[in-house]
């Protein structure tokens, strides 16, 4: 199975702040990576699919870069609905989570 | 409007068997493909299986030997067997759906917190 190493696993960040969030496959997936949002008690929401394409609703702020094994997730000035966890997963083969990175208020 | 929605027992005894239901609408089951997703307590997420819109399943290497997905089109539902429970296997179970092979869940249920203990 591919393994999805998430970095960083705690972020603390301010309002107004540029973030990113990295995931690196042990395999090229082939860009077939997608990016979660989860907020405490609720379920997970799509932000990005296939690595760049950002999902109906979800603000411009959100952007998502890569290829190969190593994938970033980016969002360009961080708002207070942003803090959460966020998940990488790759469909390529065998879908599989990253660990998450919990994205906190500093 | 789209939904799904997970029910069954909160509460399992270890070495039993779970049994879990998403019922789903604003869809058709023979369009769209549903996963199931679980999430340790404080954890990540863990892809389980799916159900796809031709009826074929596929699940997770490590829980393959213990775990079954069907469906009932007429009633929007698919369900979920687990068998042989331990106490790890603890947390919310979510149903999700995708369209065909992009494997974008787009629309997920509100999940069902399951506790393996005797």
């Amino acid at each position: 199975d591919i393994q999805m190493t998430q970095s960083p696993s705690l972020l603390s960040a301010s309002v107004g702040d540029r973030v990113t969030i990295n995931c690196k496959a042990s395999q090229n997936i082939n860009k077939y990576l997608n990016w979660y949002q989860q907020k405490l008690g609720e379920a997970p929401k799509l932000l990005i699919y296939n690595t760049n394409n950002l999902q109906t609703g979800i603000p411009s702020r959100f952007s998502g870069s890569g290829s190969g094994t190593d994938y970033t997730l980016t969002i360009s000035s961080l708002q207070p609905e942003d803090f959460g966890t966020y998940f990488c997963f790759q469909h390529n083969s065998w879908p599989t989570f990253g660990a998450g990175t919990k994205l906190e208020l500093k | 409007q789209v939904q799904l929605k997970e029910s069954g027992p909160g509460l399992v005894q270890p070495s039993q068997t779970l049994s879990l239901t998403c019922t789903v609408s604003g869809f058709s089951l023979t369009s769209y493909n549903v996963h199931w997703v679980r999430q340790p307590p404080g954890k990540g997420l863990e892809w389980m299986g799916r159900m796809r819109y031709n009826g074929d399943t596929s699940y997770n290497s490590a829980l393959k030997s213990r775990l079954s997905i069907s469906r009932d089109t007429s009633k929007n539902q698919v369900f979920l067997k687990m068998n042989s429970l331990q106490t790890d296997d603890t947390g919310t179970y979510y149903c999700t759906r995708d369209r065909a092979y992009t494997t974008n869940f787009d629309y997920w249920g509100q999940g069902v917190m399951v506790t393996v203990s005797s």
